[in-house]
């Protein structure tokens, strides 16, 4: 079946300590989203990903940064990892822009803690 | 500024009752609406979607949602809850600038299921 893949499902680090999600894609979408979601708390845009052009939210930290290598894989790097950024990360993918084309797929998430 | 607010952030019903979750937007134009359910831990899946056409929008999982242009609502039903529904509920609402879609959450709706 076709799906977005997140991993880990589970992610610890440490204050400071660099991180980095993976996200894969079988859908062939060119639009990837990458958002945070807090407890109890819609999920937010971070950033999001245009086949190869970057598209920064204006309140997403410098902390926070992605690549997107090819078609299929997207990655969220958080560089310092703070005690405010556990939370759960959510990938999705749309397959295209314009309005019919914009029904967003999720993965499962990634629940970060930061000791 | 478009904004979705859902009016409930708490529901509980009994098992086989029905129910309605409110979502009420503020946008300009016409919008596409969507409803996702979270399960704890898990990722959003998408139950119904509205673009255009028929105002009453059959979703998966027994569940239905009507568009109503003069309220601004798009309220989420089932007539038969079961204890698997119980989760989180989010309406969303595309900003449709073509080029720049953005999925706005509201801010979601525990739904608890008693036996």
């Amino acid at each position: 079946d076709a799906m977005v893949i997140q991993n880990p499902r589970y992610q610890v680090t440490q204050f400071g300590k660099p991180v980095t999600l993976s996200c894969s894609q079988t859908l062939n979408h060119n639009v990837m989203y990458w958002y945070q979601q807090k407890s109890s708390q819609a999920p937010k845009l971070l950033f999001h990903y245009y086949d190869k052009d970057f598209n920064n939210e204006a309140d997403t930290p410098d902390n926070f940064q992605s690549r997107r290598p090819n078609t299929s894989f997207c990655f969220l790097d958080i560089r310092s990892p703070g005690l405010g950024d556990a939370a759960m990360y959510l990938c999705a993918t749309s397959r295209d822009r314009g309005q019919l084309n914009n029904e967003q797929f999720f993965g499962p998430g990634t629940r970060l803690t930061v000791l | 500024a478009q904004s979705v607010t859902q009016p409930d952030i708490h529901i509980t019903v009994s098992e086989g009752a029905s129910l309605e979750l409110r979502c009420n937007y503020s946008y300009g134009a016409t919008p596409y609406l969507f409803w996702y359910v979270q399960s704890p831990g898990q990722g959003l899946q998408l139950l119904l979607k509205y673009f255009s056409g028929d105002t009453l929008v059959q979703g998966i999982k027994g569940f239905e949602a009507e568009f109503k242009r003069s309220q601004s609502s798009f309220n989420l039903r089932k007539p038969s809850v079961h204890w698997s529904d119980a989760a989180e509920y989010f309406c969303a609402v595309v900003l449709s600038n073509f080029g720049n879609e953005k999925l706005t959450f509201g801010t979601g709706t525990r739904l608890t299921i008693i036996p």
